[in-house]
């Protein structure tokens, strides 16, 4: 099975600083790789689809990259309201769809 | 408005019985997969199954095969989840999500708002 690591697993930022979060598959996923953002006592939200796609209505301070093992997730200016915490998700013919650990971001 | 809406919060014994809900609208309900993801208490999402509500086709994942059962009745837009005998292990937040269609196929891109299940002596 493909294993899926983040890092850090929790940061603390201030207003207007860029955040970064790194995702690692275990073997090669090509692009098939997505982020979402859970706020507290919500539901996940799909923030960036096959690495590097923006949802549609996500503001454009969320960018995602990279390919084969190694992906970068970047909120370029953090705001109050990117309070949450962000996880990676791969998916695989066999077993499915792996999501990371979680990284929560706080403001500092 | 596309949406799921899940069916409420459940209080249960350990060795009873359970089926919660997921009802699709505002799409074509059975030409989109839907899955069932599990999060427990304070941890991460952990993905449970699929199915698609057109033929019924249902994989697990390995973690979760033959721990419960995924359904779905087309005629009335509902995906369900299921314990034929709950484990106080099974506390946990569980949502289900549509899987994207074309561009969007490898992602999950509407989320039900939860169902909370507490199984407790």
């Amino acid at each position: 099975d493909i294993q899926m690591t983040q890092s850090p697993s929790s940061l603390s930022a201030s207003v207007g600083d860029r955040v970064t979060i790194t995702c690692q598959a275990s073997q090669d996923i090509s692009n098939y790789l997505n982020w979402y953002q859970q706020k507290p006592g919500k539901a996940p939200k799909l923030l960036i689809y096959d690495a590097s796609n923006l949802e549609t209505g996500v503001p454009s301070r969320f960018s995602g990259s990279g390919s084969g093992t190694d992906f970068t997730f970047t909120i370029s200016s953090l705001q109050p309201e990117d309070i949450a915490t962000y996880y990676c998700q791969q998916y695989d013919n066999l077993p499915g769809f792996t999501f990371g650990p979680g990284t929560k971001v706080d403001i500092k | 408005e596309v949406q799921l809406v899940q069916s409420g919060a459940e209080v249960k014994k350990p060795g009873e019985s359970l089926k919660i809900s997921c009802k699709g609208s505002g799409y074509s309900f059975t030409s989109y997969w839907i899955g069932w993801v599990r999060q427990m208490p304070g941890k991460g999402l952990e993905w449970m199954g699929i199915i698609y509500p057109g033929d019924s086709d249902t994989r697990y994942s390995p973690s979760f095969q033959g721990q419960v059962t995924i359904s779905a009745d087309k005629s009335i837009s509902t995906a369900y989840l299921q314990w034929s005998s709950l484990k106080a292990s099974d506390t946990a937040m569980y949502y289900c999500a549509r899987r994207g269609f074309s561009l969007r196929l490898t992602a999950f891109d509407i989320w039900g708002q939860g169902t909370m299940v507490t199984v407790s002596s």
